[in-house]
């Protein structure tokens, strides 16, 4: 059975620092793109970064670009999302979800997701 | 960056209802797109993908069509377990992805 679980969110105050974990079990973690994607309370949904199966390409929403770093370790079946210079309209609900291809050579849709980790940045 | 538009934003339909919602794209993005079922405080469900393609164990009630910039997902009979908020994403701009707004379906 494929399992997406996040870990890692909690509150912290403007301009500090987060890190999300992903912990991927039930399929090969190394054979497909992952992504993060956020939802703000009561908003919708809002893609921000994804990683190729060997982390040689990440991409990322613009409002994030520069302050977040998407990564993996896929000994350890992982996916990271490393928050830095945090706002607070990076306040969401924050998944990570697998796609739907294996060994895909470009992102695509996603077919599971985890449970998702809440991100609240307030002082 | 591609832009997309669901209409209506809020649904109200019955049970037994055929319901539609329309997802427009601000530029052609062949048939890139997939469709997403969300409930209240859990994690998003594709349905369909690559337009008209239905995910594994999704009812056949579920059907989507369309191409370019106009696409449509239709229930055929709501049933109530069907209400819930929808999302349309778009990859043609990949490695780039958007969704749409949103479509929040209700109960009449």
């Amino acid at each position: 059975e494929v399992q997406l679980v996040e870990s890692g969110g909690g509150l912290v105050q403007p301009g500090g620092s987060l890190r999300l974990s992903c912990a991927a079990s039930g399929f090969t973690f190394s054979s497909y793109w992952m992504s993060w994607v956020r939802q703000a309370p009561g908003k919708g949904l809002e893609w921000v970064a994804n990683i190729k199966q060997d982390g040689s390409e990440k991409y990322y929403v613009d409002s994030v670009k520069g302050r977040f770093t998407i990564s993996r370790d896929n000994a350890k079946n992982s996916l990271y999302l490393q928050m830095n210079s945090l706002r607070a309209e990076d306040t969401a609900v924050y998944y990570c979800a697998r796609d739907l291809t294996i060994f895909g050579v470009v992102p695509s849709y996603f077919d599971y997701w985890g449970q998702g980790t809440l991100v609240t940045v307030s002082s | 960056d591609i832009q997309l538009t669901q209409s209506p934003s809020f649904l109200s339909a019955s049970v037994g209802d055929r319901v539609t919602i329309t997802c427009r794209a601000s530029q052609g993005i062949s048939s890139y797109l997939a469709w997403y079922q969300q409930k209240p405080g859990k994690a998003p469900k594709l349905l369909i993908y690559a337009a008209s393609t239905l995910q594994s164990g999704v009812p056949s009630r579920f059907s989507g069509s369309g191409s370019g910039t106009e696409f449509t997902l239709t229930i055929s009979s709501l049933q109530p377990e069907d209400f819930a908020t929808y999302y349309c994403q778009q990859l043609n701009s990949y490695p780039l992805i958007t969704f749409g707004q949103g479509t929040r379906l209700e109960i009449k």
